[in-house]
């Protein structure tokens, strides 16, 4: 199993342009989130689902979208970046009633805007 | 909604000593869990040790230890004979249950020196 992939690994934006970090999971876990880090901060949910085609907004959802068409993917969109959307960003997975509500993470990607 | 307080920014102990990260946290929630994370260098999310409030024993991973108390809403995490391995940013996470994530403290940054 390959767990949770992200894509790309680094990316760097111009102020306005348009972007997908891609995420997916081989575990077949049905919950699946979107984290943003910033430094001095400990991860803060931005968007999350509890299955394809259920999606819901977290603590910083503004300037994000999501969509959840199939289990394995889980899409985060930027409509128009701006500076203050720089940061890492984490694509997590868990199973639903799993062992103990373990979220499993991605690598990361870490996101510049200009 | 949940609340977590970490309230060293950062530790520094030498290899093989003991060292303890604190980590306060509020909830209204009857069942929870709670995590402790590490994050290297590499900025990868590793779970180190993950506690059921409905348990009282505390949970126990090799070298990684935590002292749960749950009416104090106080979950530190001890780590016996560090290594220099173990350097890295240790975040405390509870989580409700439900599908909507961790919420994360902001972080102890642990240094293990020579």
């Amino acid at each position: 199993n390959a767990g949770v992939t992200q894509t790309p690994k680094f990316q760097v934006l111009k102020t306005g342009q348009s972007m997908t970090l891609q995420c997916a999971q081989d575990m077949n876990h049905e919950y699946m989130s979107w984290y943003r880090q910033d430094p001095g901060m400990g991860l803060r949910l931005i968007h999350y689902s509890v299955g394809a085609g259920i999606t819901d907004q977290g603590e910083v959802p503004n300037g994000y979208n999501v969509s959840r068409s199939t289990t394995e993917d889980f899409p985060l969109r930027l409509l128009s970046a701006a500076p203050s959307q720089t940061s890492v960003y984490f694509c997590a997975s868990r199973e639903r009633g799993g062992l103990r509500n373990t979220q499993y993470f991605g690598p990361g990607t870490r996101l510049t805007v200009l | 909604a949940q609340t977590v307080t970490q309230s060293q920014p950062e530790m520094s102990v030498q290899e093989a000593e003991t060292v303890t990260l604190s980590c306060t946290y509020d909830t209204s929630e009857n069942n929870y869990y709670l995590f402790w994370y590490k994050q290297p260098p590499s900025r990868q999310m590793i779970l180190v040790i993950r506690q059921e409030a409905y348990k009282q024993q505390n949970a126990t991973e090799n070298r990684f230890s935590v002292n749960f108390q749950k009416a104090a809403k106080s979950f530190s995490l001890k780590i016996s004979d560090s290594q220099l391995g173990d350097t890295a940013m240790y975040f405390c996470a509870p989580s409700g249950g439900g599908a909507d994530g961790l919420t994360f403290g902001k972080g102890t940054h642990l240094i293990i020196q020579p």
